[in-house]
């Protein structure tokens, strides 16, 4: 199947910060999502990518989708404590027949240092 | 608005018991997923289902099963339970179509230990 490199791994910042992480796959995809998964919950959506070069923000998250299609980063402005969690990006493929396959990759885990 | 609805959210199991995890969804949704987590990875895809009467295998379908009878309900059998499938649980849903705002919505999770 599709793999997603999703960097960095884990990360720990000050509270304040800038983060920024990316994912970056060797096939292409029509849509990227990221997600937040705070322990012992299910992920959330944080945003949505439909369209190549595609810059969208949410609050202080901005995301964009890659031009090429295969990559797409995840920036977080002004860290928060709350912000702590588990970042995962997935890719979106449509595969006919209304078939989407959906990959994740591996999770970026971010600590909010106050 | 409950969304996706996973039951229970934590069990333990016995090596070869079996059990179900339930899922429901309440948005009308066409597809639904069942996916596992385990620790520091991604989540992989078991099983999906593309409408009520439908399912297929995912990337790691060996060891569950799954039935949609209904839009709402879309069950993961666990037969035999093995070590290996201690995991995280998740199911998930989307609707259908091709334009923007088609985004898929998890549920809490279950969180599985076979001992």
């Amino acid at each position: 199947g599709q793999q997603l490199n999703q960097s960095p791994q884990s990360m720990f910042i000050q509270e304040g910060e800038d983060v920024s992480m990316n994912c970056t796959s060797s096939s292409i995809f029509n849509t990227w999502l990221w997600y937040k998964q705070d322990p012992g919950e299910g992920p959330v959506l944080l945003i949505a990518l439909y369209k190549a070069g595609e810059l969208t923000s949410n609050g202080r998250l901005t995301a964009q989708f890659g031009i090429t299609r295969k990559d797409s980063f995840l920036n977080i402005s002004a860290s928060i404590p709350s912000d702590v969690g588990i970042y995962f990006c997935a890719g979106q493929l449509y595969s006919g027949a209304g078939s989407y396959q959906l990959t994740f990759g591996k999770g970026t885990k971010l600590s909010v240092i106050p | 608005n409950a969304g996706v609805t996973q039951t229970p959210k934590f069990r333990i199991l016995k090596i070869g018991q079996s059990m179900t995890l339930q899922c429901a969804q309440d948005m009308n949704h066409n597809y639904m997923y069942w996916y596992r987590q385990d620790p520091g990875m991604g989540l992989k895809l078991i099983y999906y289902s593309v409408g009520a009467g439908i399912t297929d295998k995912g990337e790691v379908p060996n060891g569950y099963n799954v039935s949609r009878s209904t839009t709402e309900d879309f069950p993961l059998r666990l037969e035999l339970a093995a070590p290996s499938q201690t995991s995280v649980y998740f199911c998930a849903s989307r609707n259908r179509g091709l334009i923007s705002g088609n985004t898929i919505y998890f549920g809490e999770g279950s969180w599985l230990t076979v001992v």
